[in-house]
């Protein structure tokens, strides 16, 4: 019954690689997010989804690419990966609204070799 | 644009004493705060809101929240800590002049509560 999920839980891989995260929600929200957190807890939005529509999209490289085939689901899709990758990264779910709060996954830990 | 501050990096109360982990916001609209908690290897949870209304804020886990409009802040407050309080506090505000539904954090205060 968990309400957003992501896999895997961890993730190891070389450089260069290319690697994806799942994220699905099961609350009916219409908006979805990826967040990074980096190594001093720093919690930082990347990419925002809105019933599948890319409303959000900050300064990330893009080698990082979202993808949402319907409202319950944004996957993170992760090109030539690098060691400033590493990072855990939260996916995160509301309804629409600003006074909503967020509901978050139990986050991906990438580690990059 | 939106941005949050929690100037302390870390706050230590002893268990049973009161908690206050501080937060400053600067929007250019109506500020909508949030404060959140993240335990080690967790997501972060939802503890509380303000949109409009009181200026005191209840939540879970027995938190609560001061909305002071002129100091531009939004304090999270407990009458009484628990070790099991101990965890990374997160605060977060939309700014309704943005038009979407960004929300910007703080950089987080490490709250350790010792027995």
């Amino acid at each position: 019954d968990t309400a957003v999920s992501q896999t895997p839980k961890y993730l190891v891989t070389q450089m260069g690689n290319d690697k994806s995260i799942k994220c699905e929600q099961n609350l009916g929200h219409d908006t979805m997010y990826w967040y990074k957190q980096d190594s001093k807890k720093f919690l930082k939005i990347m990419f925002s989804y809105n019933n599948k529509e890319l409303i959000i999209n900050e300064t990330v490289p893009n080698r990082f690419s979202p993808k949402s085939p319907d409202k319950a689901h944004l996957n993170l899709h992760i090109n030539s990966l690098e060691l400033g990758d590493s990072a855990v990264y939260f996916c995160a779910s509301n309804p629409s609204g600003l006074y909503n709060e967020q509901f978050f996954g139990p986050g991906t830990r990438l580690t990059v070799l | 644009a939106q941005s949050v501050a929690q100037p302390e990096d870390q706050v230590n109360v002893a268990e049973g004493n009161p908690l206050t982990v501080k937060c400053t916001y600067s929007v250019s609209g109506n500020p909508y705060l949030f404060w959140y908690v993240q335990y080690p290897n967790r997501g972060l949870q939802f503890l509380l809101k303000y949109i409009t209304g009181d200026n005191l804020v209840k939540g879970s886990y027995g938190f609560e929240a001061e909305f002071n409009k002129s100091q531009t802040s939004f304090h999270l407050k407990k009458p009484s800590a628990l070790v099991s309080d101990s965890a990374l506090y997160f605060c977060a505000v939309r700014d309704s002049n943005t038009g979407f539904q960004k929300l910007v954090f703080g950089t987080g205060t490490r709250l350790l509560v010792s027995p």
